[in-house]
């Protein structure tokens, strides 16, 4: 089975500031995609970034770019401009077929 | 917008009782899925469906059943509840893989089931 790493529990960052978070996956195939979802106190996953594993360029959308080493198995998230409203639960995942697999999580705190 | 709506945001259930948790979406899609979240464990797959009738088990099945008489709906059994299964469901569904640009997984808002 594919497993999804997360192994930062917790980060924080300063307001405007620059953060990257850490995912690593395990799998033997080529095509799948990758994600990260972002969890709100109000609990609602909110989709933040898509990637395509067969497309080099990586993903940006707005202030949220990610940097897929597909060979090392790796899928950071990078958060630019940080506003406090990123402050949330992060969450990584591998979509192969139908199955959807999630990491740990990084509790992202932000401060004014 | 795709909504998918749990049929609970809480719930306090007894040891030894079964539990019914329903998931409705909107949006026609073909997979559904259950997930459990516990704090430092992330969401683990209890269950999915990528069809009517059809089903599959994820990584933590055990003590857990799912039915899908309906495309819309989804439901996570509990057949008799026990206190190490208080936990965060989310249910989640999608289309299915392969369309062009991919897919992604459109979340309920979550019950928080407590067992006592």
């Amino acid at each position: 089975a594919q497993t999804v790493t997360q192994s930062q529990p917790e980060m924080s960052v300063q307001e405007a500031e620059t953060v990257t978070l850490s995912c690593t996956y395990d799998t033997s195939e080529s095509d799948y995609y990758l994600f990260w979802y972002k969890q709100p106190p109000s609990r609602q996953m909110i989709l933040v970034i898509r990637q395509e594993a067969y497309k080099q360029q990586n993903a940006t959308e707005n202030r949220f770019s990610v940097n897929f080493q597909k060979a090392a198995k790796s899928f950071s998230l990078k958060i630019s401009d940080s506003q406090l409203g990123d402050a949330a639960m992060y969450f990584c995942a591998y979509w192969r077929g139908s199955r959807l697999t999630f990491g740990e999580g990084t509790q992202l705190t932000v401060n004014p | 917008d795709v909504k998918v709506t749990q049929s609970s945001r809480y719930l306090v259930k007894r040891t030894g009782e079964k539990v019914f948790l329903e998931c409705v979406q909107d949006m026609d899609h073909e997979n559904m899925f259950w997930y459990r979240q516990d704090p430092g464990l992330g969401l683990r797959l209890i269950y999915f469906s990528y069809d009517v009738k059809m089903k599959e088990k994820g990584d933590i099945p055990e003590g857990y059943s799912v039915s899908r008489e309906k495309k819309e709906r989804f439901s996570l059994i509990l057949e008799s509840a026990s206190t190490n299964q208080t936990s965060m469901y989310l249910c989640a569904s999608s289309l299915s893989s392969g369309l062009p640009r991919g897919t992604e997984a459109f979340f309920g808002q979550g019950t928080r089931l407590t067992v006592v």
